[in-house]
């Protein structure tokens, strides 16, 4: 299995521009999150879903767009790029199983600056 | 308040020390997790509990519902071990569709 993936590693952005980071997972994980990772900070959730067709906001989801049309894939957008969008940006995945506690699972990271 | 707080923040040891990272939670939980990020970013999962003890090779963790509290000791440190270390509340469901961050602890092994 190749568990969480994320791409590209690294991205450059000027402000104003748009883009898409995309998650891939390929254990069958209903839940799926981003998460944005500043200096000295902890992470904080940007949106997640629960399935295929769910998404809700997390803490931070302004300037950002989510969807979940499988449940493999969960692409993060950036509708205008702003430098207060530099980050490093997580996808995790997760088992839903019910009254049992899972494991989250985590993508490599994508190193986005904007200029 | 932070929800989470981990203490200490930073933390230097000597190769063979005996490590102890703990996080103390503002609110109810029901289980935490463990994570590791190295420090070329990555995130690994090192623990899910919710009640009790793990243990994993040199790596122990233990929760305390009731206290709010959790543990998470490296028994004969190495250099390797260097990472900040992060023990993320779930939401109330207890699953890790959210889960909310501390600042995490960084640790050094020095050799």
């Amino acid at each position: 299995n190749a568990g969480v993936t994320q791409t590209p590693k690294f991205q450059v952005l000027k402000t104003g521009q748009s883009m898409t980071l995309q998650c891939a997972q390929d254990m069958n994980h209903e839940y799926m999150s981003w998460y944005r990772q500043d200096p000295g900070m902890g992470l904080r959730l940007i949106h997640y879903s629960v399935g295929a067709g769910i998404t809700d906001q997390g803490e931070v989801p302004n300037g950002y767009n989510v969807s979940r049309s499988t449940t493999e894939d969960f692409p993060l957008r950036l509708l205008s790029a702003a430098p207060s969008q530099t980050s490093v940006y997580f996808c995790a995945s997760s088992y839903s199983s019910g009254a049992l506690n899972t494991e989250a699972f985590f993508g490599q990271g994508t190193r986005l600056t904007v200029v | 308040k932070n929800e989470v707080e981990q203490s200490p923040q930073n933390l230097t040891a000597q190769e063979g020390e005996f490590i102890t990272i703990n996080c103390s939670y503002s609110v109810g939980i029901s289980a935490l997790h463990w994570l590791q990020q190295h420090p070329g970013g990555g995130i690994v999962s090192l623990f899910m509990l919710s009640s009790g003890k793990k243990k994993h090779g040199r790596l122990i963790a233990t929760i305390n519902i009731q206290e709010k509290h959790s543990s998470l000791h490296i028994t004969a440190s190495h250099p390797r071990d260097s990472a900040v270390y992060i023990c993320p509340r779930p939401d109330r469901s207890g699953s890790a569709r959210q889960l909310t961050f501390g600042s995490g602890t960084q640790l050094t092994v020095l050799p």
